[in-house]
């Protein structure tokens, strides 16, 4: 099936920091991957669209300047959350659309970073 | 974007059948229904996707009418281990999906 990596699975860095998620697709190319927060109790929240090979699609209120997505392959997506603050604090998911829209059974989903900022 | 609608939450016991229903009235053509597990602090799970009439797997059951304005995700014989929250999903191949607030299903001894 459909697998998706990310790493690292938890992190805490100091504010001011930069700290970089990856997200790969490992047995399937992956042309859009989405990134989640999510924060405690609260259901996920989209951040953003990655396409491979173009600029990704923040959602409303998302600050681009401080989550930067880099969608450089078809297996590979990374968020880079910069300056990193203590409210920045949350636990992040990826996920990518598996196969083609043929055989298309759903997203599968990164098993999460939880990002703590002291 | 289809917006669905579920219950905030539902307890029951082990060995019983949990049937969870999410309204989703402004379904489009090429939209799939999906139902996702999420266990805390992991990622959500897929667990079926459907697009009309019944689909079942190892784990779960979906039934949608043929409005396919509303689903409904059963579970049978829930044990502990399916304490977790579902979170049922609207969409296409490859576009965006937003999460409402799920189901929180407790299951009890």
């Amino acid at each position: 099936g459909a697998v998706v990596s990310q790493h690292p699975s938890w992190v805490i860095c100091k504010s001011g920091t930069s700290v970089k998620i990856e997200c790969r697709s490992l047995d399937f190319q992956a042309t859009t991957m989405f990134w989640y927060r999510q924060f405690p109790k609260q259901s996920l929240m989209l951040m953003a669209t990655s396409n491979e090979g173009s600029k990704a699609t923040y959602e409303q209120g998302v600050e681009k300047d401080k989550f930067l997505i880099n969608h450089a392959s078809l297996t590979l997506s990374t968020l880079t959350v910069t300056s990193a603050h203590p409210e920045d604090s949350s636990f992040y998911i990826c996920s990518a659309a598996g196969r083609s829209s043929a055989l298309w059974g759903g997203y599968t989903f990164g098993s999460g970073t939880r990002l703590t900022v002291v | 974007l289809a917006k669905t609608t579920q219950p905030i939450s539902m307890d029951s016991y082990e060995g019983q059948e949990v049937n969870i229903t999410c309204s989703h009235n402004n379904i489009a053509t090429n939209d799939y229904i999906t139902w996702y597990q999420q266990f805390p602090s992991q990622g959500p799970r897929f667990i079926i996707q459907g697009y009309k009439t019944k689909v079942t797997n190892e784990v779960a059951s979906l039934f949608i009418p043929a409005d396919r304005k509303s689903s409904t995700l059963s579970l049978p014989r829930v044990s502990l281990s399916d304490t977790a929250v579902y979170y049922c999903l609207v969409g296409e191949y490859d576009y965006k999906l937003s999460f409402g607030a799920g189901t929180t299903v407790t299951v009890r001894a």
